[in-house]
């Protein structure tokens, strides 16, 4: 099955920071996702981006299918963005979205 | 408001007491999906459902029995919970299989003991 490797693992920030957290995946795919799970574990959409660019406020992703990787903006980061922060995503002959291990994002006031 | 939701939220239960985690959504989507997180292992998918009378085997399925008899609705049930069973779980969503971004529940945080 497709791998999806996650960088860095951990990510402590001053409040205000800026940082960019980095997805790769291991084959072609029809389908990326970027969640954040608060600390209640509540899984929340970020962005749908098989492909492009798209900006959310201070979040922005980035994904070049044909390089097989995405990468997912955070500006000016706030304590609230803290949590782990996930890519998934789904192969073009699978059934389910694959995850990956995560970032865990630490933002200290 | 465009949602999935689960219940219960929490649960704690013993061994062997028959369980089911209700999933629905109102999003008219034809693929819903079960997951759930184990730290260490993270997520990791049970059963899906493509459509109505349709499911079949994610890559965790021993010990957990699906059905979809209505769009809306697919509810998770533990015939028969044991201690391993303990975990996060999650229902999913879609318009339908395939470059469609999918719409997670709230999570449904099991206790078996």
């Amino acid at each position: 099955g497709i791998q999806v490797e996650q960088s860095p693992p951990d990510l402590i920030l001053q409040e205000g920071a800026n940082s960019t957290l980095r997805c790769n995946f291991s084959d072609s795919v029809n389908n990326l996702q970027w969640f954040h799970q608060n600390p209640w574990g509540q899984l929340i959409n970020l962005f749908y981006i098989p492909s492009g660019t798209k900006q959310n406020g201070r979040l922005s992703a980035t994904t070049v299918a044909t390089e097989r990787y995405s990468l997912l903006y955070i500006s000016s980061s706030q304590t609230t963005d803290s949590g782990v922060y996930f890519c998934a995503v789904e192969e073009t002959s699978g059934s389910r979205l694959t995850f990956g291990e995560g970032t865990q994002l630490t933002v200290n006031p | 408001e465009a949602q999935v939701t689960q219940n219960p939220r929490y649960l704690i239960t013993v061994t062997g007491k028959k369980l089911t985690v209700t999933c629905s959504q109102n999003m008219n989507h034809e693929y819903m999906s079960w997951y759930r997180q184990d730290p260490g292992l993270g997520l990791r998918q049970i059963y899906y459902s493509m459509n109505v009378e349709v499911t079949d085997k994610g890559d965790v399925p021993e010990g957990y029995k699906v059905s979809r008899k209505e769009k809306r609705n697919f509810p998770l049930i533990l015939e028969s919970p044991s201690p391993n069973q303990t975990s996060l779980y999650f229902c999913a969503s879609s318009p339908r299989w395939g470059v469609h971004e999918q719409y997670f529940g709230p999570g449904t945080r099991l206790t078996v003991t």
